[in-house]
């Protein structure tokens, strides 16, 4: 079964610092990996995704996430943290495989601090 | 173009009643999917619909029931309410296929009494 682990429930950094969020997935065959961002009393919103182009993907507000197969893991980072990209996010696995459907990750809960 | 709509924003119910969520789809989509999100933990599948069919379903008991109408809008229906039915309720379009991006409309945030 694919399964999605985000090794840290809560991170926090400072403004102007870097952003690493962690995602190990699993999946037995060629998967397709999203982030999704969430802000409080929001929707999803998507970030980025890799389906076995680039293995490194760019997406929107500056966010870009390495996929790497021998290491099973699809890591979220930024240059510069804002204020503003404090939100929850999930890393999503989903594989053809498996059938028609995402499966999350429990999430990260990222803070900006002043 | 408009993206995923779904209604009410919140309602609140009692156990054992009966619930009817909807959703209307992004503009070009015929494939939708609903989720269930507990408070602190990620989204979980409860089935998708494609062209008006159910195109898979997750580990929901049978209570859990949806319908896609022609024009691709759908709803979620859930029997005898449970006090851990109350989450929020995310629905999303996507184009058809298996690994195509998910677009999220903002929830139903369900509360059972």
């Amino acid at each position: 079964a694919q399964s999605v682990t985000q090794l840290d429930s809560h991170v926090s950094v400072s403004e102007g610092t870097p952003v690493l969020l962690r995602c190990n997935y699993s999946s037995s065959y060629s998967p397709s990996l999203f982030w999704y961002v969430q802000h409080p009393n929001k929707g999803l919103q998507l970030l980025l995704k890799y389906t076995s182009a680039a293995t490194l993907v760019k997406g929107i507000n500056g966010f870009e996430a390495e996929f790497k197969k021998s290491e099973t893991s699809f890591h979220l980072t930024k240059p510069s943290a804002h204020m503003s990209d404090a939100a929850e996010y999930f890393c999503v696995v989903s594989d053809r495989a498996y059938g028609q459907n995402f499966v999350f990750g429990p999430g990260t809960r990222l803070s900006v601090l002043p | 173009e408009t993206g995923v709509t779904q209604s009410p924003t919140h309602l609140i119910k009692t156990r054992g009643q009966q619930v009817t969520l909807r959703c209307s789809s992004q503009s070009g989509h015929n494939t939708v999917s609903w989720y269930q999100q507990a408070l602190g933990q990620g989204p979980q599948f409860i089935f998708q619909y494609y062209r008006e069919e159910e195109n898979g379903r997750g580990n929901f008991p049978p209570r859990f029931s949806g319908l896609q109408f022609p024009n691709y809008s759908s709803e979620l229906n859930v029997n005898a309410l449970e006090l851990d039915d109350s989450a929020l309720y995310l629905c999303a379009s996507s184009a058809g296929q298996v690994t195509d991006t998910q677009y999220f409309g903002p929830g139903t945030r369900l509360t059972v009494l």
